[in-house]
């Protein structure tokens, strides 16, 4: 079983929809974080967050908002979805700032 | 002009070619500097991971960091078709939270 799990995978939604990805994990980390990786441009942080009362924007948080419901969960909303928001989008874990993170599988989402 | 430079490629060489990734960086606080490799439909995983300048080795990977230049490297050893993957190098200020990445290198190991 993968220690950070992503749901869904893949997602596709219309322009203007509410949709959340969800992430959980099960390594006992603190601190988690939300990516979306576009060709060309690489990882880009959009939130992350050190505990369950911690909630920090990230490089690209506009026109997404995020929950932290427990220690081991983490999910990532975009409240009116538009296309140029289609993109792999990857929630991670660490233990500490200066330690590895580790990544979920990604979820695919593409909006139309 | 990006933090973190890497050339996307696609790079593709035959079976057993050394290989060598590049990422060149602006911002001279950058202490922390790992490799991620992500296979196809995958999340990154850490390969390597280095702080300050040197060198490091695991396996058939060597990590280089030059800070008088702000270049790092990843060179691969007798490479392998299972080594074909995305190849992307993040660094961090001491003490700082974000993790800047490059754009990642595809990479193709031809049999």
């Amino acid at each position: 079983d993968a220690d950070v799990t992503q749901t869904p995978r893949n997602r596709i939604t219309k322009t203007g929809k509410r949709i959340m990805l969800e992430c959980s994990q099960t390594k006992g980390h603190d601190r988690m974080y939300w990516y979306r990786q576009d060709p060309g441009l690489g990882l880009r942080l959009i939130y992350y967050s050190f505990d369950v009362k911690d909630i920090n924007k990230g490089e690209i948080s506009d026109g997404y908002s995020v929950s932290r419901q427990a220690q081991a969960k983490f999910s990532l909303s975009l409240e009116s979805a538009i296309p140029n928001q289609t993109a792999l989008y990857f929630c991670a874990t660490s233990r500490a700032v200066n330690t590895e993170a580790f990544f979920g599988q990604g979820t695919r989402l593409t909006v139309v | 002009q990006k933090e973190v430079e890497q050339d996307p490629g696609p790079l593709s060489v035959p079976e057993g070619a050394i290989v060598s990734l590049n990422c060149t960086y602006s911002n001279s606080a950058f202490q922390y500097f790992m490799w991620y490799r992500q296979y196809s439909r995958k999340g990154p995983e850490l390969l390597m991971y280095t702080y300050s300048s040197g060198n490091k080795e695991d396996g058939r990977f060597t990590a280089q960091v030059d800070k008088s230049s702000k270049y790092i490297s990843l060179f691969i050893r007798d490479s392998q078709p299972s080594d074909s993957a995305t190849y992307l190098c993040a660094m961090r200020p001491r003490g700082a939270q974000k993790l800047v990445f490059g754009q990642g290198t595809r990479l193709t190991i031809n049999p």
